[in-house]
């Protein structure tokens, strides 16, 4: 089992919708989580992190953890086509930083 | 303007050749971090430097070697021993090692070897 995984995509949304991004986890000594968002050619930013059990929003984006699960989701709303990109799911683990192999998110005009 | 510098932007070089990544930070950030992406591909971890004058290796150091003589610096060698060195190479900084911080990506090289 992978110790992060996320749907590889592409997962292609129309615009104004949500886009709702996925990442489940084997550590369950996983203590912090993160979103980054990274265009095509550019190094990775961060978009939300979450450390509690439930939902945290900024703005468009919702973090949503589940520890008994394993998973944690990021949740776009009224997608916007600048929000086209690939997003990587970051989590430190008991012993280490993990990283998703990122989703590639395509908002359709 | 606090922030984290690769350099150069894109490197070219000959197989058997070794390079040095440039790798500063202004942020006064304890931790560094070197990572590799390959096309399609998350990130793997190279190398980190949690104080000065101390490194880790992460999970793919074969090839590579590192440095932390500065706080504020960071260089990566890639080593003629690296058997597929053409990537996109990142570096990152945080407040501290234990993961519980973000971390901050600098620009990245992107280099190729023919």
């Amino acid at each position: 089992q992978k110790e992060v995984e996320q749907n590889s995509g592409p997962l292609s949304v129309p615009e104004g919708a949500i886009a709702s991004l996925n990442c489940t986890y084997s550590d369950r000594g996983s203590q912090s989580f993160f979103w980054y968002r990274q265009y095509s050619g550019k190094s990775p930013e961060l978009i939300m992190f979450i450390y509690s059990n439930g939902d945290k929003e900024d703005g468009r984006f919702t973090a949503q953890l589940n520890k008994a699960s394993q998973y944690v989701s990021l949740l776009i709303r009224d997608s916007q086509p600048s929000d086209s990109a690939t997003y990587l799911c970051i989590i430190q683990g008991a012993q280490k930083l993990v990283f998703g192999q990122g989703t590639r998110l395509t908002i359709n005009p | 303007d606090g922030g984290i510098t690769q350099s150069p932007k894109y490197l070219f070089r000959k197989e058997g050749q070794n390079v040095t990544l440039s790798c500063e930070q202004n942020l006064n950030h304890d931790a560094m971090y070197w990572y590799r992406q390959d096309p399609g591909q998350g990130l793997r971890l190279i190398y980190y430097s949690q104080i000065v004058n101390d490194f880790q290796k992460g999970d793919i150091a074969e090839g590579y070697s590192v440095s932390r003589e500065k706080k504020e610096s960071f260089p990566l060698t890639v080593t003629s021993a690296q058997k597929n060195p053409t990537a996109f190479y990142l570096c990152a900084s945080s407040i501290a090692g234990a993961g519980s911080y973000e971390q901050y990506f600098g620009p990245g090289t992107r280099l190729t070897v023919t």
